[in-house]
């Protein structure tokens, strides 16, 4: 299976603040790299798809990058709303498989 | 527009069996793959399985070969995930998700989850 591994596992910032979020897969996944934003209770919420496709109604203020084995999701202007878990998942080789997490939490 | 409506929550005994259900509306059933996911409390998703509607082949993580049965009712526009033998760990939210369609994957379309608990 393909180990999907993102850094840092928690995240303190503020409001306004530039803040990424990298994710490494062991093997090469292509471009096949999905984000997800998850809320306590509630059901992952896809943002990107294709490592930099923004999924419609998705802010602007995020942003995916990378290929083969490195990605990166950037959200450019933290928002109150933002605060949440983020997940990397591929969809290149079966089993899918996901990242750790990233909790985004407050400064 | 696209959507997948799960079972409710369940309460099951250790041993036991558990049947969730994905109701999909938006799309033609056939059309894509449905991928299973569970996530325990805590914790990343975790890929369970997948099911191609058309000609129902299967696949499944190695940890749950054997105790996972995928089925779908094409009538009714509904897919099955059966986990048998269940135990403690199993307690989890259980997604499904649509998957692929021939070489397109899309995984945007997520139902609401189905939390099932095993406790004695």
């Amino acid at each position: 299976d393909i180990q999907m591994t993102q850094s840092p596992s928690t995240l303190s910032a503020s409001v306004g603040d530039r803040v990424t979020i990298a994710c490494r897969a062991s093997q090469n996944v292509n471009k096949w790299l999905a984000w997800y934003q998850q809320k306590p209770g509630k059901a992952p919420k896809f943002l990107i798809y294709q490592t930099s496709s923004l999924e419609s109604g998705v802010p602007s203020r995020f942003s995916g990058s990378g290929s083969g084995t490195d990605f990166t999701l950037t959200i450019s202007s933290l928002q109150p709303d933002d605060f949440a878990t983020y997940y990397c998942q591929q969809y290149n080789h079966y089993p899918w498989t996901f990242g750790q997490g990233t909790k985004v939490e407050v400064k | 527009q696209v959507q997948l409506v799960q079972s409710g929550a369940e309460v099951k005994k250790p041993g036991a069996s558990v049947k969730v259900s994905c109701r999909v509306s938006g799309y033609t059933f056939t059309t894509w793959d449905i991928k299973w996911v569970r996530q325990v409390t805590g914790q990343e998703p975790e890929w369970v399985g997948w099911m191609d509607l058309k000609t129902g082949d299967t696949g499944f993580a190695q940890k749950f070969r054997g105790r996972v049965t995928l089925t779908r009712n094409t009538s009714i526009s509904t897919a099955y995930m059966e986990l048998n033998s269940l135990r403690s760990e199993d307690t989890a939210v259980y997604y499904c998700a649509r998957g692929c369609s021939g070489a397109t994957c899309y995984p945007g379309y997520w139902g609401q989850g189905t939390l099932v608990t095993v406790s004695s």
